[in-house]
């Protein structure tokens, strides 16, 4: 079965870059999304076909996906950025979730 | 704007069915969408169940296959889960959503319900 890989948890300074990966064997011939969760809440779609933000998604999201992994990219992150990340991707008829990435603002 | 708002029992005993509902506002559940359950054991990841076409095509985790039933019901315009043979590893929030991309590659989800918790115990 197809499997993506997450980092557990990624640190970033307020104002900084983050990056947050995902990896998959060949994902970049697939389309990867990310989804946002905060703390009792739902996912929030934060970018799909690899690189499309939904309307509402601030311009500091942005994703590639390229060889086997998928990058979620969040330039100059806010403390409201603080959440857990999961990337998603489709394969044979099966969804697959990453394990999901803590991002931590500090 | 869809709305999604899932629905059923919130304690369900081992070795019963566990039964919940989605009802679907401001869209059709006969659109060209698909429709899915994702769940999510407390303090754990997200974890893909199935979904469903209003055709009735599905689509199932392999790993669950063998227990869950999705079903549409487009007179009401809800879709409903049956998962059976539970146990308190099926203890988690679970998620009703909107699938964009149907069952492709260009798959994702665009909208979700508040998710609603269950709890196995006896």
């Amino acid at each position: 079965s197809y499997e993506l890989t997450q980092p557990p948890s990624v640190s970033v300074s307020p104002g900084q870059t983050a990056s947050i990966t995902c990896s998959g064997d060949k994902l970049g011939d697939k389309y990867a999304c990310w989804y946002q969760q905060k703390p009792g809440q739902s996912p929030v779609l934060v970018i799909y076909l690899d690189t499309k933000r939904p309307s509402g998604i601030p311009e500091r999201f942005s994703g590639t996906n390229s060889g086997n992994t998928a990058t979620l990219t969040i330039s100059g992150t806010q403390a409201m950025d603080e959440a857990d990340y999961y990337c998603q991707a489709w394969d044979s008829s099966t969804v697959v979730f990453g394990g999901g990435t803590k991002l931590t603002v500090l | 704007q869809v709305q999604l708002q899932e629905s059923g029992p919130g304690l369900v005993k081992p070795s019963g069915t566990l039964s919940l509902t989605c009802a679907v506002s401001g869209g059709s559940i006969s659109s060209s969408n698909w429709w899915s359950w994702v769940r999510q054991p407390p303090g754990k990841g997200l974890e893909w169940i199935g979904e469903i076409y209003h055709s009735g095509s599905t689509n199932y985790n392999p790993s669950l296959k063998s227990r869950v039933t999705i079903s549409v019901d487009k007179s009401k315009n809800q879709f409903s889960l049956k998962l059976s043979s539970v146990t308190a590893a099926d203890t988690a929030v679970y998620f009703c959503a909107r699938v964009e991309g149907g069952s492709t590659v260009k798959h994702y989800f665009d909208s979700w319900g508040q998710g609603t918790l269950v709890t196995v115990s006896s």
